[in-house]
């Protein structure tokens, strides 16, 4: 059973840096074809697409955000890792993490980790 | 980018009724990459249809895919108590920008 849990902080200030974690489990994150993609949802809006990383490394990132996003991932560990820099009010958000095969959708996904932002 | 519009915002129906979700794409979605999402307030979204028409893995047969190109539609042919909830689409051909729409909530009327 694949699985997904998020973890990171719950309040950052502005002009911080966001570091959110996905620990995942029911697959490696070496498999070829795998991807974990982060997506997130301000309160009351809709799902935005943020980033992606492959089994074999390749990153794919949202031009809008891309200067400001790393995402990365630790085999070993079984975790993927998004950064998000310069963190504003509006990045407030439930940030979640999901499972893919390529060419596929992001299929199972994480309960998602509120995050927000306020002096 | 590929901007999907949602149609309506809000459909308000009763169980045992049709529910019909449109997903209009602002250009073609390469090889009808069109996904669709079930969420529910606290709980993790559920993919439901893959490649326009597809199911996903346990989904029941109420839930039906269809369209391409630009225009897309979810049906439940009856809803059940436990189908109330938002659905969004999602496009994922081509290269990102990956999209989503805005979302349709269907409420128990």
């Amino acid at each position: 059973q694949i699985t997904l849990e998020e973890s990171g902080p719950t309040l950052v200030k502005p002009t911080e840096t966001l570091t959110v974690t996905c620990t995942v489990s029911g697959f490696s994150l070496s498999s070829s074809g795998v991807g974990v993609d982060w997506i997130r949802q301000p309160p009351g809006k809709a799902l935005e697409w943020l980033a992606l990383i492959y089994w074999d490394d390749d990153k794919r990132y949202s031009p809008s955000l891309k200067s400001r996003l790393t995402i990365t991932k630790d085999t070993s560990k079984n975790k993927v890792f998004l950064t998000m820099t310069n963190m504003d009010p509006v990045d407030t958000a439930t940030y979640y993490c999901a499972h893919r095969r390529l060419g596929q959708p992001p299929g199972a996904w994480g309960q998602g980790t509120l995050v927000t932002v306020s002096s | 980018e590929i901007v999907l519009t949602q149609s309506p915002g809000t459909l308000s129906l009763s169980p045992g009724e049709r529910a019909t979700l449109s997903c209009r794409a602002s250009q073609s979605v390469k090889t009808n990459y069109l996904a669709w999402y079930q969420h529910k307030r606290g709980q993790a979204p559920r993919l439901l249809i893959t490649g326009a028409s597809n199911r996903a893995t346990g989904v029941p047969d109420r839930f039906s895919g269809s369209g391409s190109g630009t225009d897309f539609t979810l049906t439940i042919s009856r809803l059940e108590p436990e189908d109330f909830a938002v659905y969004y689409c999602l496009q994922y051909g081509g290269l990102p920008p990956w999209t989503f729409g805005q979302g349709t909530r269907v409420e128990i009327k």
